[in-house]
């Protein structure tokens, strides 16, 4: 298996723009996380799906960032506007199992808004 | 909600010495518990986990953890660290709804 597929690994952008992360979960997982890293706050759980329906996005920021899952293997994170405090790492995990299972993550886009 | 505590945010060692991570989470009921590492510029790798059963959990590149449960403890241990344990060690809780929190990281550095 390819693992945990993320698009792109680097983007940079500049302030007010849309920027748009892809993730593509491990064939037969059930259960997507998206996770923002920074120097300042460490690792921080966004938004998880399973079954591609939200369940806790009690993460997400603010309104600028949506994200959704339209079929079990492909997901966005959208961030519009973007603003320079968004610059971090936005990892995607998945995992098998509707209960705790182990995470694997994808590679992470490193953001940088300028 | 759960908090994961890793008081120790960056540790130095030179190569052969022990190592021991420190990590510490709030809840009280039952838990799963994981270790992750973060090599410089790759993604995140699970080093172990502890379900249920034996407290004392083997991982790869012999890595353990012990897992106290009146202590709300997980501390991860290696006898002798090498230059390529040079990497952030993450620890994980999951309280069993797929919710996992993860403590704020320790950077390892190994000196050779």
């Amino acid at each position: 298996d390819a693992g945990v597929i993320q698009s792109p690994r680097h983007e940079v952008t500049e302030m007010g723009q849309e920027v748009t992360l892809r993730c593509k979960p491990i064939s037969g997982h059930n259960s997507l996380f998206w996770y923002r890293q920074t120097m300042m706050r460490g690792l921080e759980l966004l938004i998880y799906f399973n079954n591609n329906v939200p369940i806790d996005d009690s993460g997400m920021p603010e309104d600028r960032f949506s994200a959704k899952m339209p079929n079990a293997s492909f997901s966005t994170l959208k961030i519009q506007p973007s603003e320079p405090r968004d610059s971090a790492v936005y990892f995607c995990a998945s995992s098998l199992g509707v209960s705790a299972d182990t995470q694997y993550f994808g590679p992470g886009t490193r953001l940088t808004v300028l | 909600a759960q908090s994961v505590s890793q008081h120790n945010h960056h540790v130095i060692l030179s190569e052969a010495a022990s190592l021991e991570l420190g990590c510490n989470y709030s809840y009280g009921g039952t838990v799963n518990l994981f270790w992750y590492v973060q090599y410089p510029g790759q993604h995140l790798q699970l080093l172990l986990k502890y379900f249920s059963g034996d407290p004392l959990v083997k991982g790869i590149k012999g890595f353990e953890a012990e897992f106290i449960k009146s202590k709300f403890s997980f501390n991860l241990r290696k006898p002798s660290v090498q230059w390529s344990d040079t990497a952030e060690y993450f620890c994980a809780v999951n309280e069993g709804f797929n919710k996992f929190y993860f403590g704020s990281g320790t950077k390892l550095n190994v000196k050779p």
